[in-house]
């Protein structure tokens, strides 16, 4: 399958632990997304990459967060000192300008659960 | 300021039945990008249509049609004859053009309208 994959789909966590999830994108897709999506809402977009460079982060990214896509593949999303609030769907996707001639058409990925307790 | 707007916030309706899902955007970019989303109880986002902002035609695939006009900055979408399998969360979505400065690639959701189709 070539779609976009995350790992792991779930993560249960104790307040105050660091967690790490992964996504590994369409392959030869330049750009990955990460969004974050709440019971009841859309989706909240929180950074994305062009490539290897960081681009965009939304205010929604405290501190304790943290991403990286070192070699312009996989990426990886931090959350340090994890707290309630940050029980969320984590969402990944991403898009290409030369597959469909438009940077916004994004492909999402199943997501990771996680629940802070 | 950006927004997508999703103001029915759930939808039931009985099989075979037609059912439109109304969105309306707010942006101030001249040349933008429109997109609906499914989610299904799976979870997972599948893409079901992208619009340009120059392009104001209607389109129809199979029993989905949508219907986009400008003057009233809204992108319905509508599904005839309605089937169990349509039940899902459904996302409008406002994308900014590259090169237009602001937020460019990201998505703006709406909150989504649930829908339950019923045998």
């Amino acid at each position: 399958d070539t779609g976009v994959s995350q790992d792991p789909r779930h993560k249960i966590t104790k307040r105050g632990q660091n967690v790490t999830f992964r996504c590994d994108p369409i392959s030869e897709h330049n750009r990955l997304y990460w969004y974050r999506q709440t019971l009841g809402q859309g989706p909240e977009f929180l950074t994305y990459f062009q490539n290897e460079a960081q681009l965009e982060k939304s205010r929604l990214l405290s501190d304790r967060f943290s991403a990286e896509r070192p070699k312009g593949s996989f990426s990886t999303l931090e959350i340090q000192r994890t707290e309630q609030g940050d029980s969320a769907m984590y969402l990944c996707a991403s898009s290409s300008l030369a597959a469909t001639r438009s940077y916004n058409e994004q492909f999402f990925g199943p997501g990771t659960r996680l629940t802070v307790l | 300021a950006q927004k997508v707007t999703q103001a029915q916030t759930e939808i039931s309706v009985v099989e075979k039945e037609d059912v439109t899902l109304d969105c309306v955007y707010e942006t101030r970019d001249t040349t933008y990008y429109l997109f609906w989303y499914k989610q299904p109880p799976s979870g997972e986002l599948v893409f079901l249509i992208r619009r340009n902002s120059f392009d104001e035609q209607n389109e129809i695939s199979g029993r989905y049609s949508w219907n986009f006009q400008k003057s009233t900055s809204s992108f319905n979408f509508t599904i005839t004859a309605s089937q169990v399998v349509d039940s899902a969360v459904y996302f409008c979505a406002l994308g900014a053009t590259e090169g237009y400065g602001g937020s460019q690639g990201n998505l703006i959701f709406g909150k989504g309208t649930k829908l339950s189709v019923k045998p």
